[in-house]
Formats: structure tokens, sequence, C-alpha cells
């Protein structure tokens, strides 16, 4: 069964980091781009990042408002697409999500069940 | 405030259809696929329509997507009570650098 993990959320201060995992399973990861989107409480859908795969450079994009402070990595040979989370202001709550982008063009066609981050003091 | 328009909300009886509008610009859905996506009350999002009017296996053909211009529309017919949810649209953005673009989401209520 093609699968997507997510872990590592929790609650953090405003200021600290933290680290999401996404564990895939049942497809070949390395083939395949990987995304992170967050959805604050209420709210819809925001795009966070996304990297390529080896064949394709390995590099990564990003959205505005998280520039400079998150980073995505991505580690082949164990399938987990990471999320490393530094300064991290109240804004940044949200359940995150891991998906794969394709194999269509365009579209996000896996999703991780999702991961909770809480920015709070 | 979304790059991507939706309508908050759209409603409609059991059986009838409902359509879904998303508006956007040449640097988004103007040169770009869209794709929709389904998300039910406390659940991840699921992917509905790729390609602006493709269907993923198991998607059931009372789902369509269309698109023109700047625009892009989902088709839903036959409603259920269970297409009660969330929709929205999405597509890749260049107008300033690469990013991803999500519409502000639209509340399917299913009367």
């Amino acid at each position: 069964e093609v699968q997507l993990v997510e872990s590592g959320g929790g609650l953090v201060q405003p200021g600290r980091s933290l680290r999401l995992s996404c564990t895939a399973s049942g497809f070949t990861f390395g083939d395949y781009a990987m995304s992170w989107v967050r959805q604050a409480p209420g709210k819809g859908l925001e795009w966070v990042g996304f990297i390529r795969s080896k064949a394709y450079g390995g590099t990564t994009e990003y959205a505005a408002s998280v520039k400079g402070r998150f980073t995505i990595s991505r580690d082949d040979s164990k399938s987990i697409a990471y999320l490393q989370m530094n300064s991290l202001k109240t804004e940044d709550t949200a359940v995150y999500y891991c998906t794969r982008d394709g194999p269509y063009n365009d579209a996000f066609d896996i999703w991780g069940q999702g991961t909770m981050v809480t920015v709070s003091s | 405030q979304s790059v991507l328009t939706q309508p908050p909300s759209v409603s409609a009886a059991p059986g009838q259809k409902v359509t879904i509008s998303c508006s956007g610009s040449s640097s988004n859905i103007g040169n770009n696929y869209v794709s929709w996506y389904q998300q039910l009350p406390g659940t991840a999002p699921k992917l509905l329509i790729y390609e602006n009017n493709k269907r993923p296996s198991g998607i059931p053909d009372r789902f369509s997507g269309s698109k023109s211009g700047t625009s892009a529309t989902l088709g839903i017919t036959g409603l259920q009570t269970g297409d009660e949810a969330d929709y929205y649209c999405g597509t890749w953005d260049s107008s300033l650098s690469v990013h991803w673009v999500f519409g502000g989401g639209t509340k399917l209520t299913v009367l």
C-alpha cells in the first residue's frame, strides 16, 4: 500500500526549532518530488515547499512565508523526507501534511495523515 | 487573500449538480495544469482531478473538471451527503518564483 506517515509534531515555543519527518512506503521514494503543505486551524491549505527528486537535482523551492526559516531535505535510502523548521512563529501553528508530487503532472496524488505543530509560549 | 479565487460556499440538494469555480491569472491557471482536492471533515485532502480534467483511479465519474483561459471549474453531479466537504483548486504559479498556490477553498453543503 502506498503510504506517507508524518511524525515529529508537537508544542514548541516561539523562536525554537522542530523537525518533521515523512516516512514513505509502497513506492520508489527516490523517483518522486515531495512537498509539504500546511493548514492552520480553521483555515485553508498553504503550500510550504518541495524538494525535487535526485534525477532533477534534488533542489528545493519554498513559499515566501517560510523561506530562510524552513529547510526540506530527503534521505532516499530511508524513504524519508524532512521539514526542518527554525525560528518558529505563532503563525506557523498548523497541521503539516507531506505529499507526493506525481506521477501526474502538477498534482499531489498521495497525502499523509498530517502532524500538528503548535507554536506557543 | 488567496492567489486563486473560489467561492467560500456552495450548496445543493441530494441528486442535484453543483459547480465550483477557481479563478486565477496567466501566471498560474493560464499556463499550468489545475488539480482539485476534496477534504472531508477531520481528514487529509484527497486528489480528485488532475491535469484539468482527469480522474485518478477510484474517483467516480460524478466528479469532473474543466479549464478555460485563466479559470477552472469542478463539477459534481448526483450529489450525495457524503460529498459534503471542502474543495480546493491548485496549480503552479510563476509570477515571482516557482511556487504552488491553492484556492481559498469552497465548503460544499448538501442540503
